[in-house]
């Protein structure tokens, strides 16, 4: 079964200090795609971004810039010069086909930052 | 944009009650899901529904729960008899396709209250 791990419980960082969210995952997928999601005190969930296995190339946007080394099946993701506003509960997720032919995300548990001023 | 809308944003119900929550997927989406997250604890996949039918359902979707798409607008999911257990923020998602190709997109979440 897939799985992914968020060591990381809770970060706290000062403002404009930098920082990596750390994602680990399991799968027996050749194919798969990774996830991750912005959970704001608010609740909803942001789609930050999707990344194909085949596809190892580094992503940047803007202050956010994510790192897939499938060698080491991670996925982290770092923000640069955090802001206040980043403070949120950080998913990754793995897609995870099903055998009626649709697909779940399977998240990790989560990783809680806190930006202080 | 469009976007997935759910209602109502938060419900409080007594144990043993049944509670609806309804979902308004994105209208040309084809995928449905719902999801749940217990207070302080990671999402979790509770159901797929295509073509009117569920396609997959997690150990957590048990007799109580069931989904329907009563039209063409509207998803619900359904606990027939709530438990102090099935508090928790209910995530409704769609996708045009299987997301390996096309992006889930979630609701902003009905936060359910079992007293």
């Amino acid at each position: 079964a897939q799985k992914v791990t968020q060591a990381q419980t809770e970060i706290s960082v000062v403002e404009k200090e930098d920082v990596t969210l750390d994602c680990v995952y399991e799968t027996r997928d050749t194919t798969y795609y990774l996830f991750w999601y912005k959970q704001p005190p608010s609740g909803e969930l942001v789609f930050l971004i999707r990344r194909n296995s085949f596809d190892e190339q580094n992503e940047i946007s803007g202050r956010y810039s994510w790192n897939f080394q499938k060698s080491t099946s991670s996925f982290n993701f770092t923000i640069t010069a955090s802001q206040v506003v980043d403070s949120a509960v950080y998913f990754c997720a793995l897609s995870e086909a099903t055998q009626g032919g649709s697909e779940k995300l399977v998240f990790g548990k989560g990783t809680k930052l806190t930006v202080n001023p | 944009e469009p976007e997935v809308t759910q209602t109502p944003s938060h419900q409080v119900t007594q144990m043993g009650q049944e509670v609806i929550l309804r979902c308004v997927p994105i209208s040309n989406h084809l995928y449905f899901y719902w999801y749940r997250q217990i207070l302080g604890q990671k999402v979790e996949f509770l159901v797929s529904f295509y073509n009117n039918e569920i396609s997959e359902k997690s150990e957590i979707f048990d007799d109580q729960f069931s989904v329907e798409r009563p039209d063409g607008s509207n998803f619900t999911l359904k606990i027939r008899s709530t438990k102090l257990e099935d508090s928790a923020m209910y995530f409704c998602a769609s996708s045009w396709g299987t997301s390996r190709l096309y992006e889930q997109y979630f609701g902003p979440g009905t936060r359910l209250t079992v007293t």
